[in-house]
């Protein structure tokens, strides 16, 4: 089993680039969500959905934008990098009510 | 939005020492979850609360649901080596706007001296 398997591990944007973070799970989940983690800040909801066709707002989610067209995707879009949004980013996903699976995170730098 | 409140925020520790961390919320929790994330690494689930005063146990890990609904702790018994990382408590909301959504609390950090 896959899990939830987030690509790229890694990337380096410069300022004003865009760029989407992919993010598939393979366990028929309707819940999917992402996070971005800072040092001290915990994990930190940018934006998640409930199921195919249905996305919402987190605690952080200026400069990101989400669409929800497949149960499996959940792709994460930067429109236009900026430095503050240098950070490691998570995908989860979970069946209602149940605890999240992650993936192993994107580890982005905007310079 | 919703806070929660966990500690320690760090922990040295001697190998073979018994740890215990808890969280606490203002708002009731259907759902408990403590992860474990290893450096570059995802969180993991090790123990999942569903019930008031539920208590779980995983291995050397036992996790308690508080019966308020607004607390939860999680201890490791005999620690080892292995144990060191960063450790998240999460509640999962029990209704409202915010039905379904998951808090996660700011970290434990964890470090076991051999």
């Amino acid at each position: 089993n896959a899990g939830v398997t987030q690509t790229p591990k890694f990337q380096v944007l410069k300022t004003g680039q865009s760029m989407t973070l992919q993010c598939a799970q393979d366990m028929n989940h309707e819940y999917m969500s992402w996070y971005r983690q800072d040092p001290g800040m915990g994990l930190r909801l940018i934006h998640y959905s409930v199921g195919a066709g249905i996305t919402d707002q987190g605690e952080v989610p200026n400069g990101y934008n989400v669409s929800r067209s497949t149960t499996e995707d959940f792709p994460l879009r930067l429109l236009s990098a900026a430095p503050s949004q240098t950070s490691v980013y998570f995908c989860a996903s979970r069946a209602l009510s149940r605890g999240a699976f992650f993936g192993q995170g994107t580890r982005l730098t905007v310079v | 939005g919703q806070q929660l409140n966990q500690s320690p925020q760090s922990m040295f520790i001697q190998e073979g020492e018994d740890v215990s961390m808890n969280c606490t919320s203002s708002s009731i929790f259907n759902t408990w979850l403590w992860y474990k994330q290893d450096p570059g690494e995802g969180p993991v689930l090790l123990i999942a609360l569903y019930k008031a005063g539920e208590l779980t146990s995983n291995g050397r890990l036992t996790a308690q649901f508080g019966i308020t609904r607004k607390d939860s702790f999680l201890n490791i018994s005999a620690s080892i080596p292995s144990d060191v990382g960063i450790y998240f408590c999460a509640g999962l909301e029990a209704g409202g706007t915010s039905y379904g959504k998951l808090t996660f609390g700011q970290g434990t950090i964890l470090t076991v001296h051999p």
